[in-house]
């Protein structure tokens, strides 16, 4: 079955610091998409960026970068020049072609920007 | 602004109460999606519609009843709900085309309290 693992509950990053966000996955299926999504304290759900499993060059936009390792299964999520509005829950997610519409998330990590 | 429309934002009902949720999307995506999130955990799926048919649930009680009018309006009917009930209910849609790279698109929430 697949599974998503984000090792990091909780991180600290210094305001205008670069920040690495851990996510590895399971998964049987070749095709495959992963995703990271970023959660306020306000609750709204925001998509950040898109990996697919056959995507050559790993994804990048704006100050997000996701650094896929297809042969680890990880797909970590860079965060550069932190700033105070990045304090927010961040959720790893994947759907397959078994299912697409069947996305499953990671359990989180909470990140904290300090001043 | 988040441009899937949740409401009510809050929502408060006794255990013999019946309300519904409301979720509205007019991005022309055909794939609507449910959630259900506890406080400190990812989201769980718990419907999903593709061109206003149910393709999946995930094995939800029968208390909980989606409904989709038409490609814009998702709904959830609630009935009955015991305490354990109580979370933030995520409405999401998403692209039917290409939907192995469409990020779904969330609304903010309605948080449900059940007493």
């Amino acid at each position: 079955a697949q599974k998503i693992t984000q090792t990091q509950p909780g991180m600290f990053v210094q305001e205008k610091e670069a920040v690495t966000l851990d996510c590895t996955y399971d998964t049987s299926d070749p095709s495959y998409g992963l995703f990271w999504y970023k959660q306020p304290s306000s609750g709204e759900m925001i998509f950040l960026i898109y990996q697919g499993s056959y995507d050559q060059q790993n994804a990048t936009e704006g100050r997000y970068s996701l650094n896929f390792q297809k042969a680890r299964k990880s797909a970590n999520l860079v965060i550069s020049a932190s700033q105070l509005g990045d304090s927010a829950m961040y959720f790893c997610a994947m759907n397959m072609k078994t299912s697409y519409d069947k996305v499953i998330f990671g359990p989180g990590t909470s990140l904290s920007v300090i001043p | 602004d988040t441009e899937v429309t949740q409401t009510p934002k809050h929502l408060v009902m006794g255990m013999t109460n019946k309300k519904s949720l409301k979720c509205e999307q007019h991005m022309g995506h055909r794939a609507m999606y449910w959630y259900k999130q506890k406080a400190k955990k990812p989201p769980e799926l718990m419907f999903v519609y593709s061109y206003e048919k149910l393709s999946i649930n995930e094995s939800v009680p029968s208390r909980f009843s989606p409904e989709c009018p038409n490609s814009s309006l998702l709904n959830l009917h609630l009935h009955a709900l015991q305490p354990e009930d109580s979370a933030l209910y995520l409405c999401a849609s998403s692209q039917a085309l290409m939907r192995e790279r469409s990020p779904l698109h969330f609304g903010n929430g309605t948080r449900l309290t059940v007493t």
